[in-house]
Formats: C-alpha cells, structure tokens, sequence
C-alpha cells in the first residue's frame, strides 16, 4: 500500500461545478504539499499545510491530522482548472513522499 | 526573476552515453532536489542538497551523480544511460524543510 493515496484517480465534471480530490496517508507527517501540473509538464506549488484550513482565490485545502487525511476544493471550476493535483506528505525529514495524482478535466 | 531554470527540456540518449541535466536556481534556496516522474508514478526522488557542498541520496539513485559546488547550481549527471532512465526529470528547490518547494519545468529524457 501507497503511503500517500489520492482519489479519484480521474475525475470529469461540467464547469461551475463543485470538486473535492481527496489525499490520504499512512504515517505521521509534519507537513502535506498539494501541487499542480498543467498539461505542459510544469509543476507548480499550490498549497503547504501541517494543520486547518488553507484558501487561495477559488483553491481551499483542509486537513485532519488525526484523520490523516486532506483535502482539495475548487469552487465555481473553470476549464483552466484542469490539470493533475498532486499530494505530497513530508515526513519530520527534507524528503516528500508524493501521490500518483488525481487527473482533472473540466468541461465548458 | 527566473526561478528554478532546467536545461535542456528535450533530449534523446543512446544506451551507453552519458550527459549531464542542469538546474540553477537564483532565490538563494540551500535545499535543491532531484525527481524523476514515471507514467502512472509518484514523483521519485533520486539526489537532494540541503546546502552547498552537501549531498544526499534519495530513493532511486542508482545510475546517477550530482554535485553542488555552488549554491545556485545542482547539476545531475547520467552516466551509461540505460532505457530505465526514460523519464521526466524535474529540479525542484526550497528555502527549508517547512517551506513549499519552487520547480523547474522538466527535462523529457528518452534513451533508445
């Protein structure tokens, strides 16, 4: 079993919708990192939290520690949103242990 | 202000030769890193550097070097590529272990 779990694995959803990708984890962390990679390949650093709630623009990520589980939310969802939301959970130490991604299509 | 700068974004490789991946950075970040990233993987980590002059295997190393003789610059070197190698290879950076990181925007390597 993975020590970083992210679902769905692909999600579709009109435009304007609600979504909510979820990242679970197996062992105790000191941090959880959520990024985004467009199309193009690049990645970018969206969110870093070890505790509560985090909220940029449209983007809000949660966290339960006690539950080792996150969350990412994008309200009123845009084509542009798609990508692929990649979790990542660092472990007290400077490594990260990612997830394999969750795939975001985002229909007009 | 350029961030983290990977070069070069394409390169095909024969089995057997050698190359080297570059990555600078110009936020003055001590902590630079290595990943590979695999079709349906999890980025891997492959060399880290929490400052120059130190560095540090990851997960996957086998097959690799680096250096950082310079704050700015960790450098990843393949040396007898093999058709394993055939990944995306990202440099990421980071002011410290509790900040977010910074990456570069890949290098698509394929050995044939």
């Amino acid at each position: 079993k993975n020590e970083v779990e992210q679902s769905p694995q692909n999600l579709t959803a009109q435009e304007g919708e609600f979504i909510t990708i979820n990242c679970s984890y197996s062992v105790g962390i000191s941090a959880l990192h959520w990024l985004q990679q467009h199309p193009g390949g690049g990645i970018v650093s969206l969110f870093m939290l070890s505790s509560g709630k985090k909220k940029h623009g449209r983007l809000i990520a949660t966290i339960n520690i006690q539950e080792k589980h996150s969350s990412l939310h994008i309200t009123a969802s845009h084509p542009r949103d798609s990508a692929v939301y990649i979790c990542a959970v660092r472990k007290g130490n400077e490594k990260l242990t990612f997830g394999t991604g969750t795939r975001l299509t985002i229909i007009p | 202000n350029a961030g983290v700068t990977q070069t070069p974004k394409f390169r095909i490789l024969k089995i057997g030769q050698s190359m080297t991946l570059q990555c600078t950075q110009d936020m003055n970040h001590n902590y630079m890193y290595w990943y590979r990233q695999d079709p349906g993987m999890g980025l891997k980590l492959i060399y880290y550097s929490v400052g120059a002059g130190i560095t540090d295997k990851g997960e996957v190393p086998n097959g690799y070097n680096v250096s950082r003789s310079t704050t700015e610059d960790f450098p990843l070197r393949l040396e007898l590529a093999a058709p394993s190698q055939t990944s995306v290879y990202f440099c990421a950076s980071s002011q410290g272990a509790n900040y977010g990181y910074t990456f570069g925007s890949g290098t698509r390597l394929t050995v044939v």
